[in-house]
């Protein structure tokens, strides 16, 4: 059965850093994009970015809101995408997703609020 | 930055056709992606690549493009319908992504 898992999510203080971390199963994770989308609180979706699969480079797309502050790295043996987050600002707090390539299975969100 | 609009709503009597309209420069050449979002949970695709529809979801959801404009029609709809819809596309250099502002379907 395919799955995908958010986690990480928490309370963090402006300017500090968080990692998010994406997890899948029941399928070959590696020759998959991975995509991270949020959605601040009463607020619609939000692209974030994307990385992706090694066999397309494994290289990373961001959106000018995070560019230079968020990264966005693959441990295929691991089945895990990670979205480090740093220089965190409260216009951050959001739901943040993550799906792979093709938006068929997404993971069920992980809360990330940034807060003095 | 580039921009896809939507309506910020749309309202339909059960059994009518609704239709949620998105915009955006670079429509005639790039794809669209719809998706439907419910209160508290994750978002759904129910269309992909302008026209095609996941295995399995209702043959009532369909979508289609035409210059700079693409349209998800909901035939019938259904109370169950009720949801948020938001499209998604990117702009003409492929590297940057987007989603419309999305649009409250209400069937009343």
């Amino acid at each position: 059965e395919v799955q995908v898992v958010d986690s990480g999510g928490g309370l963090v203080q402006p300017g500090r850093s968080l990692r998010v971390s994406c997890t899948g199963s029941g399928f070959i994770f590696g020759d998959y994009a991975v995509n991270w989308v949020r959605q601040a609180p009463g607020k619609g979706l939000e692209w974030v970015g994307f990385i992706r699969a090694k066999a397309y480079g494994g290289t990373t797309e961001f959106a000018a809101s995070v560019k230079g502050r968020f990264t966005i790295s693959r441990d295929d043996s691991k089945g895990i995408a990670y979205l480090q987050m740093d220089s965190l600002k409260i216009e951050d707090t959001a739901v943040y997703y993550c799906s792979r390539d093709g938006f068929d299975y997404w993971g069920q969100g992980t809360l990330v609020t940034v807060s003095t | 930055s580039y921009e896809l609009t939507q309506p910020p709503s749309v309202s339909v009597f059960p059994g009518q056709t609704a239709r949620i309209t998105c915009s955006g420069d670079a429509l005639p050449k790039k794809y669209v992606y719809w998706f439907q979002q419910k209160s508290g949970q994750a978002p759904v695709l129910v269309i992909y690549e302008d026209i095609k529809r996941p295995s399995g979801f209702s043959e009532r959801f369909s979508g289609s493009s035409s210059g700079t404009m693409a349209t998800l029609t909901i035939s019938g709809a259904q109370v169950e319908d009720e949801a948020d819809y938001y499209c998604y596309s990117t702009d003409f250099s492929g590297h940057y992504w987007v989603f419309g502002g999305g649009t409250r379907l209400t069937v009343v």
